[in-house]
């Protein structure tokens, strides 16, 4: 099935690192989430982007919606160790409930 | 309740073996979506229903799987005749209106593995 590309694939940082990843896509899409998943867990919703252009924190999350409705990106500020995981972007196209997912990005922060 | 709730946690089926993964959304939620996660893979979308209507199922990937929200509260996927390639993470996900600006809350999984 179709699939965001979602960069970096993985990454390993230092704690205090800031860290930056983010998802394209060849179509137009009205509504970009962001997700980080543990391991036996389910997605956990972070950031939601509505807008094109729009830029939304939540805590040390920054993310934003790219204006050409195609990309997306997020940042992490100051990582610590329980930012550890995979974090998915998600983006729904127009008129459709359904999302699709990007391949996501395996971070891992060294202490 | 205060998560999307789904069981069993964990399925192990011999090839051919029927299943069948049970959803509990968030009470009042509307939209109901099941994904299907293959192993070091983003979740890929199977269907959506709206209250009991199914108004989306073209992600199923064979007539083999079947999904049902009789009551617009719980749902089960069916699958039939499971085959290895069926092995993978069912996850279900809730929104509360279903309009095109709501997200999706996920629950835990049904991790299913076919031997």
């Amino acid at each position: 099935g179709q699939q965001l590309n979602q960069s970096p694939q993985s990454m390993f940082i230092q704690e205090g690192e800031d860290v930056s990843m983010n998802c394209t896509s060849s179509s137009i899409f009205n509504t970009w989430l962001w997700y980080k998943q543990d391991p036996g867990e389910g997605p956990v919703l972070l950031i939601a982007l509505y807008k094109a252009g729009e830029l939304t924190s939540n805590g040390r999350l920054t993310a934003q919606f790219g204006i050409t409705r195609k990309d997306s990106f997020l940042n992490i500020s100051a990582s610590i160790p329980s930012d550890v995981g995979i974090y998915f972007c998600a983006g729904r196209p127009s008129g459709t409930y359904k999302y699709i997912f990007g391949t996501g990005t395996r971070l891992k922060v060294l202490a | 309740g205060a998560g999307v709730s789904q069981s069993p946690r964990y399925k192990v089926a011999k090839r051919g073996q029927d299943v069948a993964l049970r959803c509990d959304p968030i009470s009042g939620h509307v939209s109901l979506f099941w994904y299907q996660q293959a192993l070091g893979q983003g979740p890929e979308f199977l269907t959506y229903f709206q209250n009991e209507a199914q108004l989306d199922k073209s992600g199923l990937p064979s007539d083999r799987f079947f999904a049902e929200r009789p009551e617009g509260s719980v749902s089960t996927l069916k699958i039939q005749r499971t085959q290895q390639e069926d092995s993978a993470v069912y996850l279900c996900a809730s929104s509360l209106q279903g309009s095109l600006s709501e997200t999706q809350y996920f629950g835990p999984g049904t991790r299913l593995l076919v031997l």
